[in-house]
């Protein structure tokens, strides 16, 4: 059971958007700034948002962040059959003074 | 380039013990915290512990606090991960991660490729 939720899976066709939700509490998404983490079957994780809305160098800007009070969101526009994988939420938790991820939703590109 | 590089990963018997080590490159390993991030076979992302900057102030994950220790030795540029009691439960693909800042924590901004624990008898 992860600290943070999010719905083990999603859907969409090429070219159109999807939204992925992390819902949190006071403690960690409410306090404190949400990361998202894309992760490539059989490699490691990349950091894919930070600090809510801010992509890394090199990150297209169909990928964008949001948060409102004890949740956040990771939309992608313009879909495309390699945005289909496992995406995490992360923020740190001033309760339990660690770090907590979501379970992972897996993107599938229809 | 930054990199990353685990190493350590065995297999092990319950109740045994195991140090990780993750080799860091390409940046100023000394200005950045750094953590260890697990990942049990087809699971999600578990964080385990991190280390600030000098090494003075470490946080651990509940579910390792009392068996697992971090350290640094920044004149080698490394991280290490002194696992201790290990069950079953612990069997996990071990990321190291880099911070993109020094205290508890901002991102984790660049990763290893990890390096495989196996718990079994």
């Amino acid at each position: 059971q992860s600290v943070l939720t999010q719905p083990p899976s999603a859907s969409a066709t090429p070219g159109q958007g999807v939204t992925i939700s992390c819902s949190g509490s006071s403690s960690n998404i409410g306090s404190n700034t949400v990361n998202w983490y894309q992760q490539l079957p059989g490699t490691a994780p990349k950091l894919l948002i930070y600090s809510n809305n801010q992509r890394p160098s090199g990150v297209p800007d169909r990928f964008s962040g949001s948060k409102s009070g004890t949740s956040a969101s990771l939309a992608i526009s313009g879909l495309q059959s390699e945005d289909e994988t496992d995406y995490y939420c992360a923020a740190w938790d001033d309760s339990l003074n660690g770090w907590v991820f979501g379970g992972g939703t897996k993107l599938t590109v229809l | 380039e930054v990199q990353l590089v685990e190493s350590g990963g065995v297999v092990v018997q319950p109740g045994g013990s195991l140090r990780l080590s993750c080799a860091a490159s390409g940046f100023t390993f000394d200005d950045y915290t750094m953590h260890w991030v697990r990942q049990a076979p087809g699971k999600g992302l578990e964080w385990v512990s991190l280390i600030t900057w000098e090494g003075k102030s470490t946080y651990y994950a509940h579910s390792v606090k009392g068996r697992f220790t971090i350290s640094r030795d920044n004149s080698k540029n490394s991280l290490y991960l002194q696992m201790n009691s290990l069950t079953t439960e612990d069997t996990a693909l071990y990321y190291c991660a880099k911070d993109s800042g020094k205290g508890f924590g901002r991102s984790f901004d660049y990763w290893g490729q990890g390096t495989l624990v196996t718990v079994s008898s």
